[in-house]
């Protein structure tokens, strides 16, 4: 079965600055990843996605994420936070195989302080 | 399309009674999933349909859980002598295939006294 871990649960990150959140995935089979995004007392929406070809991959508000099949991960990067990017992320991850699930990983606390 | 609905939105109970929440998925998605989500955690899954289907299972859904999803529209989550451990946000999700995206509804969150 698959799985995914985040490495980080909290990232304190200052405004303007880069961000990377760690996501790391284990699968015997090709998966399907992806990044969703938690706003406090919000659901959860998607930022991005990767199926297959270009290993890099971009996302709504600046987010893009890149594909390591070799170390298995997916992090995901931003080069300059904003305030409005606290938040709580999520990597997911599932398979090419019918009938498997989209699984999470616990989330990573992004809080962006001035 | 008004997206994933889920009801009720709240749901206080007294520990031992039966619980059942509702899940109205975007029309024509095939995909539908539960998982349940508690302060500070991801999404854990708890159970997965195609179609009508029940193709997954979470070894976190215990005897007193049960998911249908009869006809492949609506689906119904009950839990059944509830324990104050069940006490958690209870969240669905909808999609159209493997690679696309699942949208979630806003969840019921459960509250066991």
């Amino acid at each position: 079965a698959q799985s995914v871990t985040q490495l980080d649960s909290q990232v304190p990150v200052f405004e303007e600055a880069p961000v990377e959140l760690r996501c790391n995935y284990s699968s015997s089979v090709s998966v399907y990843l992806f990044w969703y995004v938690q706003y406090p007392n919000q659901g959860l929406q998607l930022l991005l996605k990767y199926l297959s070809g270009s290993t890099l991959v971009k996302g709504i508000n600046g987010f893009e994420a890149e594909f390591n099949k070799s170390q298995t991960s997916f992090h995901l990067r931003k080069p300059s936070v904003h305030i409005s990017d606290t938040a709580e992320y999520f990597c997911a991850v599932t398979t090419n195989q019918a009938g498997t699930a989209l699984i999470f990983g616990k989330g990573t606390t992004l809080s962006v302080s001035s | 399309d008004t997206g994933v609905s889920q009801d009720p939105r709240h749901k206080i109970t007294k520990r031992g009674q039966n619980v059942t929440f509702r899940c109205d998925p975007i029309s024509e998605h095939n995909r539908l999933y539960w998982y349940r989500q508690t302060l500070g955690q991801g999404p854990e899954f708890l159970t997965y349909f195609q179609n009508e289907a029940q193709l997954e299972k979470s070894r976190l859904l215990s005897d007193r859980f049960s998911a249908e999803r009869p006809k492949g529209s609506f689906s119904t989550l009950e839990i059944q002598r509830t324990e104050q451990g069940d006490s958690a946000m209870y969240l669905c999700a909808s999609s159209s295939g493997r690679h696309t995206e699942a949208f979630f509804g806003q969840g019921t969150r459960l509250t066991v006294v």
